[in-house]
């Protein structure tokens, strides 16, 4: 069964660029979140889609945004970049929401947006 | 605030010997609590799960405690080994769903051989 692919692994942007990045999740599975992971923070939730909506974001500004798909997959955007954008982003899916027989949440290899 | 707090520097230890690393919150009253490990550039990957009404959770070398009075979960490895060398996210959630999964900075581990 294949995994959590994200694309692309590497992007090198400048500022005031926009950056989209790319998800599909584990077949079956409906939920998708993004994450952002700037070096040495933790992992800051973003957006939560669940069945093609937007059921939840986190404090993050209006200019990260994305989208799901009919067949699940998303996409993060990010516009007007800023130096601080730079992180690793993080894709993971998991069931509809609400706990799975073990409630864990499968993580993508990331995709590193550096900004300079 | 809501907090989670996890020793962030590097543990060091032994091979052989029993890694322990903390996962202390403030202001959650969480369903469930999850480790993660995490590898250099890689996502994290799930390891266990303890839910509010679980005081013990093991998965062969590894185990996990959850207070809720002391707000703290523990997180151990038994016979430690170079392999499991990583960093080790705790992860918890409110809401009964994914909604709210908020993680800890992490512990790196790091097992001398």
């Amino acid at each position: 069964e294949a995994g959590v692919t994200q694309s692309p692994t590497h992007l090198i942007k400048t500022r005031g660029q926009q950056a989209t990045l790319r998800c599909s999740p584990i077949s079956g599975h409906t939920s998708v979140y993004w994450y952002q992971q700037a070096l040495g923070l933790g992992l800051q939730f973003l957006l939560w889609y669940d069945e093609g909506e937007e059921r939840n974001r986190g404090n993050f500004p209006p200019r990260f945004s994305g989208r799901q798909f009919p067949n699940y997959s998303s996409e993060l955007n990010v516009n007007a970049l800023e130096l601080e954008d730079s992180a690793l982003y993080l894709c993971a899916s998991s069931y509809a929401g609400g706990l799975s027989i073990t409630g864990e949440l499968f993580f993508g290899e990331g995709s590193r947006l550096t900004v300079l | 605030s809501q907090k989670i707090e996890q020793n962030s520097e590097a543990l060091n230890i032994q091979e052989g010997k029993t890694a322990t690393l903390t996962c202390n919150y403030t202001n959650y009253s969480p369903a469930y609590l999850q480790w993660y490990r995490q590898d250099p550039g890689r996502g994290p990957v799930f390891l266990l799960l303890i839910r509010e009404n679980e005081k013990e959770k093991r998965k062969e070398r590894l185990k996990v405690t959850f207070d809720t009075t002391l707000k703290q979960s523990l997180f151990h490895i038994t016979a430690s080994q170079p392999a499991d060398s990583a960093t080790y996210l705790c992860a918890l959630d409110e809401s009964g769903g994914y909604q709210k999964v908020t993680f800890g900075i992490g512990t790196k581990l790091q097992v001398i051989p």
